[in-house]
Order: C-alpha cells, then sequence, then structure tokens
C-alpha cells in the first residue's frame, strides 16, 4: 500500500533552518509529484509548493519564493523541503502528500516549532 | 493566484440534517476542483476530485457538483463522524500551483 512517512517533530530558534524528509513506498516513486502543505495552529491548510520527481522541476508559492526548497531522490523514494529564515509565524503541521487526481494519499505531519 | 472562498465559515446542524458547503473560485477553474474533510489531530482525507467524483471508500451520502466558479459539496444525512472541517481545494493549473479555500467547520447543534 501507498504510504508517506514523515520525519519527527523540530524545535527551531527564529532565524533557523529546518528540513523535513518523507519516505515513499509502495508506488513508482517517479510517476507522481510531492506537494508540500502547512497548517498553523488552529488554522488552515496553505500550500507551500511541488516538486515533480521525475525531473525535479518545483513550484513554489510565491510567499516561499526563495526561502524553501523541495528536493527528491529517486534511489531512497524521499522528497524534502527545507525552510529557511524561520519565523514564529512557520510554526506549523507541514505535510508532503501526493494530489493527483484520485491517487491522494498524505503523510502524518511533522510539527515544527519554532521558539526563542 | 487562484482565491477560494467557502462558506459559511460554521454550520451548526444536527445529524441526519442535510449539510451544503460552498466554494466559490475568483477565476475559471473548469471541474478541478476537490473536497477534503479534516478531523482534530489528523491529516486530510479526499472526499470528491474532479467537482463531482467521489474518491476511494466516500459513502455516498457526500456528492459534489458545480463548474467554472461555484462548487457545492452536499451530505445527504450527517452522520457522528461527519462533523469535521471540509475544505476545497482547486487542482487547475499545470503545472500544480494549488491552493485551499479557508474552511468550512461542521459542528454539532
Amino acid at each position: 500500500q501507498v504510504q508517506l512517512v514523515q520525519s519527527g517533530g523540530e524545535v527551531k530558534k527564529p532565524g533557523a533552518s529546518v528540513k523535513v524528509s518523507c519516505k515513499t513506498s509502495g508506488y513508482t516513486f517517479t510517476s507522481y509529484g510531492i506537494t508540500w502543505v502547512r497548517q498553523a495552529p488552529g488554522q488552515g491548510l496553505e500550500w507551500m509548493g511541488w516538486i515533480n520527481a521525475y525531473n525535479g522541476n518545483t513550484q513554489h508559492a510565491q510567499k516561499f519564493q526563495g526561502r524553501v526548497t523541495m528536493t527528491t531522490d529517486t534511489i531512497t523514494r524521499t522528497a524534502d523541503m527545507e525552510l529557511r529564515s524561520l519565523r514564529s509565524d512557520d510554526t506549523a503541521v507541514y505535510y508532503c502528500a501526493i494530489t493527483s487526481d484520485a491517487f491522494d494519499f498524505w503523510g502524518q505531519g511533522t510539527l515544527v516549532t519554532v521558539s526563542s | 493566484e487562484i482565491v477560494l472562498t467557502q462558506s459559511p465559515a460554521t454550520l451548526s446542524l444536527s445529524p441526519g440534517q442535510r449539510a451544503s458547503l460552498s466554494c466559490r473560485a475568483s477565476q475559471n477553474v473548469g471541474a478541478y476542483l476537490a473536497w477534503y474533510q479534516q478531523k482534530p489531530g489528523q491529516a486530510p482525507r479526499l472526499l470528491i476530485y474532479d467537482a463531482s467524483n467521489r474518491a476511494t471508500g466516500i459513502p455516498a451520502r457526500f456528492s459534489g457538483s458545480g463548474s467554472g466558479t461555484d462548487f457545492t459539496l452536499t451530505i445527504s444525512r450527517l452522520e457522528a463522524e461527519d462533523f469535521a472541517v471540509y475544505y476545497c481545494q482547486q487542482r487547475s493549473n499545470w503545472p500544480p500551483k494549488l491552493t485551499f479555500g479557508g474552511g468550512t467547520k461542521v459542528e454539532i447543534k
């Protein structure tokens, strides 16, 4: 079965960087892109970006341009999302997901807390 | 950027009642709209894709309709497990540049 398993929670100081990993299994990795979504405490879902797992092309939401890097590794079947220059309002649960028509699977989420 | 506006923000209903949730897009998204359900502490779950297609395992009481800029998610008869937050998501761009609506919370009256 399709599984997306994310790395564990992180606590970071303002200005630091965080990398969230998403290890996948159960499907052809290069056939689907990986979407990253975050959710601040008590807030809605926010689309961050998408990476094509076949060729590494990316799309980012405008607000994250220059601060986020998304990568994939076809050998380990892993997608990573690095967010830099963290601020307190980056505190959120970060999700990786495949969202392609009915082929829709999500990781369990990774809580990133930014606090001095 | 396409903006999705969901209404109402909160819907207070009793089990057995019908729920109608609205999602309006700032520009034409064709039929490329999905609906998700999210419960506390859980990842979102896909209910509807391409405006009106139920995802695998989704009960028939959930239905989606609409195209262009106006969409509706209907839950014909609310059951206890349906009280949750619902989000619409547009998928009209390629490469994907997706957006979510702000959500509608369906709560027990």
